[in-house]
């Protein structure tokens, strides 16, 4: 099972590009990268996930070099409303049941 | 679609006492889960089922049992609370389990005195 290492918390302001770096060095070949938001009093909600390069949706970027050691979270511009703990999760897309949510990354966007 | 939701939405429960907790989806998942949060910190798996009739334990299954009584509905039973189940529990399904998108429920905070 491979952990990942995040920072425990960013600050940014509204306007701004935000990146959030998770390690995994362990990670498998058949592992995945997944990210996922939460909100205060809210069940996390899946953002974005990934096997290697670049990977971008509506809501986010995720960057994931050749190595895959680590991976990157992009948001671009956020808001106010983008403060949240971002989750970064990593595991064989066979096995669910080892989804392991760490502490994850405080975001706290200001004016 | 509701999406998932969970019964009650809180909840304080005597030492010793039991209660059930209830989820339910509408999305026609296979699988689903039950995870604890304490605060501060990241969630852990209690139990899930990766399909009708089956269950299998998480990480920390230790004083509870679970039931998935259908495709729509896993429930959470505390057979004896303990003031160390104090958490916010929440539901998640998945469509399959070779998924890793999730979709959670609203949470049920539970205090034990």
């Amino acid at each position: 099972l491979a952990k990942t290492t995040q920072p425990i918390s960013m600050d940014s302001y509204e306007g701004q590009e935000v990146n959030i770096t998770c390690s995994h060095n362990n990670i498998a070949t058949n592992d995945y990268i997944t990210w996922y938001q939460q909100f205060p009093s809210q069940g996390p909600r899946f953002i974005i996930q990934g096997y290697k390069t670049k990977v971008t949706n509506e809501v986010a970027s995720l960057f994931i070099p050749a190595d895959r050691k680590s991976s990157t979270l992009s948001l671009p511009r956020v808001s106010l409303s983008d403060t949240a703990v971002y989750y970064c999760l990593v595991g064989d897309k066979g096995g669910y049941s080892t989804l392991t949510f760490g502490k994850g990354t405080m975001l706290l966007v200001s004016p | 679609n509701a999406g998932v939701t969970q019964t009650p939405k809180f909840q304080v429960l005597k030492t010793g006492q039991s209660m059930t907790l209830q989820c339910a989806q509408d999305m026609n998942h296979n699988s689903m889960y039950w995870y604890r949060q304490d605060p501060g910190m990241g969630l852990r798996l209690i139990y899930y089922s990766a399909s009708e009739g089956t269950t299998d334990k998480g990480e920390v299954p230790n004083g509870y049992n679970v039931s998935r009584l259908n495709k729509r509905e896993f429930s959470l039973r505390l057979e004896s609370a303990a003031p160390s189940q104090t958490s916010v529990y929440f539901c998640a399904s998945v469509r399959g389990a070779r998924e890793y998108e999730q979709y959670f429920g609203p949470g049920t905070r539970l205090t034990v005195t």
